[in-house]
């Protein structure tokens, strides 16, 4: 049973255009929301991260929105850009584990 | 992924075989896991070590089991390599202090067969 439930499964956007990538838990012991990203052949690396205190955090393009009463948080990547083509993953941990979402497939069209 | 190395980084084996997958860091980071990556499934936690010899179990650790016995190695086994464990395989760690933030291998991909 999936701890963290994401959407879309893949999206694909013109470049210069915004990806939205949605994510949604239940168990609200969750204190830590990081976003990974990942290219082929590799293995998922850190994008950016939020805590529930934050209602949004922006580190260049890419801003974590979070809304604790919904028990949602997004990954809006504005401005995507070819070499954001990626799968990315959302998770939500506590102690010294994480759950992670099921990724989407981020395609972004030159 | 410099601190990280995991070997082999793909690997066949029949069904029925036990398999031992191997991952070293160099970060003196004392949080290792294992983690399988499957399509529609995302990541899935299958053990954890919280120090040397300190292990305990994720969601789907089922016909797995760890071992460690120096900080810098964490050992993954199949028992009894099944069909449904191909997989890509990652190691991940993370330091002691509460910064979640996860330092990935770069996978090992196992087919069963």
């Amino acid at each position: 049973q999936q701890q963290v439930k994401q959407s879309p499964q893949s999206l694909i956007v013109q470049k210069g255009g915004i990806s939205i990538i949605n994510c949604a838990y239940e168990n609200t012991a969750f204190d830590y929301f990081p976003w990974y990203q990942q290219f082929p052949g590799k293995g998922p690396a850190l994008l950016i991260a939020i805590r529930p205190d934050v209602s949004e955090k922006k580190e260049g393009r890419f801003t974590i929105s979070f809304n604790k009463s919904a028990k949602q948080f997004s990954l809006h990547i504005m401005d995507s850009q070819p070499g954001d083509s990626a799968t990315y993953f959302c998770a939500a941990g506590y102690g010294y584990k994480l759950s992670f979402g099921a990724g989407t497939t981020v395609t972004v069209r030159a | 992924d410099a601190g990280i190395t995991q070997s082999p980084r793909h690997k066949v084996t029949e069904t029925g075989t036990p398999v031992t997958l191997r991952c070293h860091q160099t970060e003196n980071h004392r949080y290792m896991y294992w983690y399988r990556q499957d399509p529609g499934h995302g990541l899935r936690l299958i053990h954890y070590s919280y120090g040397v010899k300190d292990t305990d179990k994720g969601e789907v650790s089922d016909g797995y089991s760890v071992s460690r016995s120096k900080t810098e190695d964490f050992l993954l086994t199949l028992e009894s390599a099944t069909s449904s464990q191909t997989s890509v395989y990652f190691c991940a760690t993370r330091t002691g202090d509460s910064n979640y933030g996860y330092t990935f291998g770069s996978g090992t991909r196992l087919t069963v067969v």
